[in-house]
């Protein structure tokens, strides 16, 4: 049973405009949340992150929202660029009850297409 | 610096044989994961080691399993390979044991891009 979910496995945006992937997630105990870049041959690069105590954060052209109610989240790209083509994966943490966090649970990943 | 360095990147294996993989984590890097990832399941975690010392495992049969050295190096082993193991296997280190509780970053490697045939 899927913890994270990414019910879109593709997106194409046209480039200057937005793109907003969505996450989901079913387990109330998690309390951070991460955003990772992915290109082909290459391992996951982190973009943003979110802790529960949050609802935006912004680095840049990327912002992440969470709804902590609806346990959704989701990332803005704006604007989008032909160089964001990649796969994005959404990721969770549970809340540290003295073991360890260093595993994080993924969603499946969507596919972003930037058009120019 | 250099990055997370995963080897070999590409390997093809036969039913019922084993492999192992390498991981070197960034230098001063001291917990290294392991993850795998498939089409159909995205990346799922397959164990963290710290201090030479499994701390976390997932939900894996007990056909995978690992280890990390002294130096932090990590290597991950798979035996007996089904062909639903084809999978990039990717390694990813951080500085503590619980980076995201510290809002470190988990830094991963490049992969190993295993065919069971």
């Amino acid at each position: 049973d899927q913890q994270v979910k990414q019910n879109s496995p593709s997106l194409s945006v046209q480039e200057g405009r937005i793109s907003i992937l969505n996450c989901d997630y079913t387990n109330s105990m998690f309390d951070y949340f991460l955003w990772y870049k992915k290109y082909p041959a290459e391992g996951p690069t982190f973009l943003i992150s979110i802790s529960s105590i949050k609802d935006k954060n912004e680095d840049g052209r990327f912002t992440v929202f969470l709804n902590k109610s609806a346990k959704h989240l989701s990332l803005h790209i704006v604007p989008s660029q032909p160089g964001d083509s990649a796969v994005y994966f959404c990721a969770a943490s549970p809340r540290n009850y003295g073991g360890s966090q260093g595993n994080l649970i993924f969603g499946k990943g969507t596919k972003l297409s930037v058009k120019p | 610096k250099a990055g997370v360095t995963q080897t070999p990147r590409y390997l093809i294996k036969t039913r019922g044989q084993q492999v192992t993989l390498s991981c070197s984590p960034i230098s001063g890097h001291r917990s290294v994961s392991w993850y795998q990832q498939t089409p159909g399941q995205g990346l799922q975690f397959l164990f963290e080691y710290f201090s030479e010392t499994q701390r976390n495992k997932g939900n894996f049969p007990g056909r995978f399993s690992g280890r990390q050295f002294s130096n932090s190096r990590s290597e991950m082993n798979v035996s007996t390979l089904e062909l639903g193991d084809s999978a990039l296997y990717l390694c990813a280190s951080s500085l503590s044991l619980s980076p995201v509780a510290t809002n470190e970053k988990l830094f991963f490697g490049s992969g190993t891009q295993l065919s069971v045939l």
